[in-house]
């Protein structure tokens, strides 16, 4: 089947130590998207790229990268995590860009920070 | 401020009972989407709606989309513990920027 792929389930790193987490889709879908998620809160879109477009939303900290090396893949890298970037990362795809269009979710990537 | 305001934030019901939940916004969206989200699990889309009016209807889930697409509402017809999730309206008043609302925690208590 079709699906959203996010590699590992769950994280643990130390503070400041980097982490990278991965997420891969066979659906071809030329729109990939990183959330950051809180408990019992809505999603919060950290960047989106458009086939090899990258577009970071203002309020992203820089200490957040990420890179898509093809279709397929996509990662998100934290350079020095912090005690508040603990939360559930979530990987999304969608065939465009546009309101009409479904995201298709990655089970995501709850991240520990110790 | 949020684009997209979900009200109640948390709603605890008994199984059985009825129940809405309200997205608002004062832009005007060509269209808005309600996921579901279970503990542990990305969203899943349950509805798309486009039409300014426009009711779906979803087994026991309805959603309607107001007239002047700033708004939309999802009701819960005697609602199930398998009902028991976020769910989360979004959707994209530009085109190119995505935005999900604030969310809504429900639990069904058996």
């Amino acid at each position: 089947d079709a699906m959203v792929i996010q590699n590992p389930r769950y994280q643990v790193t130390q503070f400041g130590k980097p982490v990278t987490l991965s997420c891969s889709q066979t659906l071809n879908h030329n729109v990939m998207y990183w959330y950051q998620q809180k408990s019992s809160q809505a999603p919060k879109l950290l960047f989106h790229y458009y086939d090899k477009d990258f577009n970071n939303e203002a309020d992203t900290p820089d200490n957040f990268q990420s890179r898509r090396p093809n279709t397929s893949f996509c990662f998100l890298d934290i350079r020095s995590p912090g005690l508040g970037d603990a939360a559930m990362y979530l990987c999304a795809t969608s065939p465009r860009q546009g309101s009409y269009n479904e995201q298709f979710f990655g089970p995501g990537t709850r991240l520990t920070v110790l | 401020t949020q684009l997209l305001e979900q009200s109640p934030q948390f709603l605890s019901i008994q199984e059985g009972e009825n129940l809405t939940v309200y997205c608002n916004s004062s832009s005007v969206f060509s269209s808005l989407q309600w996921y579901r989200q279970e503990p542990g699990e990305g969203p899943v889309l349950l509805v798309t709606v486009v039409t300014g009016g426009e009711v779906k209807k979803l087994k026991r889930l309805t959603f309607q989309f107001g007239d002047a697409r700033k708004d939309s509402s999802l009701h819960i017809t005697a609602a199930q513990p398998g009902d028991t999730g976020l769910y989360l309206c979004a959707g994209d008043p530009t085109g190119n920027q995505f935005y999900f609302g604030t969310g809504t925690s429900l639990t069904v208590i058996p």
